[in-house]
């Protein structure tokens, strides 16, 4: 069945620094790929997407570009900042309405 | 306009008792799911709604789980017999169900149950 591989974290890093999070994924036909981010305290929010191959999905400074030939879709953001401290789900979605498979989640504290 | 809400937001109770959990989706939402967190680990599927019928319950881990969603909107996930096992944090997320590629799931701030 359809699975997602995340980077274990936890994942500490000074303020500025470069963030990547690693995510690959197993799936049939052509899913959509989603980041989804959970802040301390708060419910699951979508940060960003990409639905076909070559899709670069941004938000917020974060990016993700859906690489079907590495199966990939790490999350970057060139500058981290405290308030980016939170848990990262990577997970993907095989078509219009089905259920979300959900990576394990990388944990991340940006440090001033 | 609001979110989804789910209540209660935390709940204690003893094992071998029944619980149930309510989910209040989107208004106009056909698509609605439920999923499980435990600690540490990603959300997993239970069971996913359209409109009043359940279109794939493959998640459910046993038959003491169950969900309603008797009038296409409100759904209600009900637990017998519970076990320390299902304590987790239950999260319900609905979409607007649209056929098509993509449709964004939107997620309520979960249900933390604990079974002592």
């Amino acid at each position: 069945g359809d699975s997602v591989t995340q980077m274990e974290g936890p994942v500490t890093l000074s303020e500025e620094a470069f963030l990547t999070i690693n995510c690959t994924y197993t799936a049939t036909g052509y899913p959509s790929l989603f980041w989804y981010v959970q802040y301390p305290g708060e419910g699951l929010q979508l940060l960003l997407k990409a639905t076909k191959a070559d899709d670069k999905g941004s938000n917020k400074g974060f990016e993700a570009t859906y690489r079907k030939e590495t199966t990939s879709f790490h999350l970057e953001k060139g500058s981290v900042q405290v308030s980016d401290s939170a848990v990262y789900f990577c997970a993907l979605g095989n078509s219009g309405n089905t259920p979300l498979v959900f990576g394990k989640g990388t944990r991340l504290s940006v440090i001033a | 306009g609001a979110g989804v809400s789910q209540t209660p937001s935390n709940k204690v109770t003893e094992k071998g008792k029944y619980v149930e959990l309510r989910c209040d989706p989107i208004s106009g939402h056909t698509a609605l799911y439920w999923y499980r967190q435990s600690l540490g680990q990603g959300p997993e599927f239970l069971i996913y709604f359209q409109g009043t019928g359940a279109a794939d319950d493959s998640g459910l881990p046993n038959d003491r789980f169950f969900a309603v969603r008797p009038e296409g909107s409100v759904s209600t996930l009900k637990i017998q017999r519970t076990e320390r096992g299902d304590s987790a944090v239950y999260l319900c997320a609905s979409s607007p169900g649209r056929l098509g590629r993509y449709n964004e799931q939107f997620f309520g701030p979960g249900t933390r149950l604990t079974v002592l």
